[in-house]
């Protein structure tokens, strides 16, 4: 079974400290996401990665940014907490170039940022 | 906005009902996905439907696809207290990479 593993369930924070969020898939996938869900805005991408050290913004890019060393590690980096970023952070994983199928996701990230 | 549209937002059915989801989209797609996703925990992944698809099954679950109401539905028989969970679903957009998200249905399947 693939597995995707995120670091931390749940994380607390102050404002200005700067965050890591850590996401370890173990099937060999070259594409990996990160996307926040908030209540009443489903699942918004922040970054992809469709190989090591290749990424994209996604659609809410802005006070993150990602790394990609290693094909089975993608971090999701917060250089600076904001209340607003005060979210569940999901990663997720998929295989091959282009594909358009399933996405396995990780349990989540909880992060309250006060 | 980019995002599907899932209808009805939230439904309790008692055991044992069916229970229909519908999702709406903008434009034309790869496929289109349902998702399910627990309380508090990550996203599992249902079933796909391609767009030249029709309909398709998996167990207890029935996906219709209508793409020229750019619409789909999914139906959940003979439900459960354990399928208790949010449904989402995701399109795939023909030439992208991008997954799009509803904002997901919240069903509640009473004992």
């Amino acid at each position: 079974d693939v597995k995707v593993t995120q670091s931390s369930r749940y994380l607390v924070k102050r404002t200005g400290e700067k965050v890591f969020l850590e996401c370890v898939q173990d099937m060999d996938h070259e594409n990996m996401f990160w996307y926040r869900q908030d209540p009443g805005l489903g699942l918004r991408l922040i970054y992809f990665s469709y190989d090591v050290k290749m990424k994209e913004k996604g659609d809410i890019p802005e006070g993150y940014s990602v790394s990609r060393e290693k094909k089975e590690r993608f971090s999701l980096i917060l250089e600076s907490a904001s209340t607003n970023q005060t979210s569940m952070y999901l990663c997720a994983s998929s295989s091959g170039l282009h594909y358009t199928g399933e996405l396995f996701f990780g349990e989540g990230s909880r992060l309250t940022v006060l | 906005s980019q995002q599907g549209e899932e209808d009805p937002q939230a439904l309790s059915i008692q055991e044992g009902e069916n229970a229909t989801m519908n999702c709406s989209y903008k434009t034309s797609i790869n496929n289109l996905q349902w998702y399910r996703q627990n309380s508090g925990r990550g996203l599992v992944h249902l079933i796909l439907i391609r767009s030249n698809e029709r309909e398709k099954h998996s167990g207890r679950l029935r996906v219709t696809l209508d793409t020229s109401k750019k619409s789909s539905s999914l139906l959940i028989t003979a439900s459960r207290a354990a399928d208790t969970a949010s449904y989402f679903c995701a399109t795939v957009y023909s030439g992208t990479y991008k997954y799009i998200f509803g904002t997901g249905t919240r069903l509640k399947v009473l004992a």
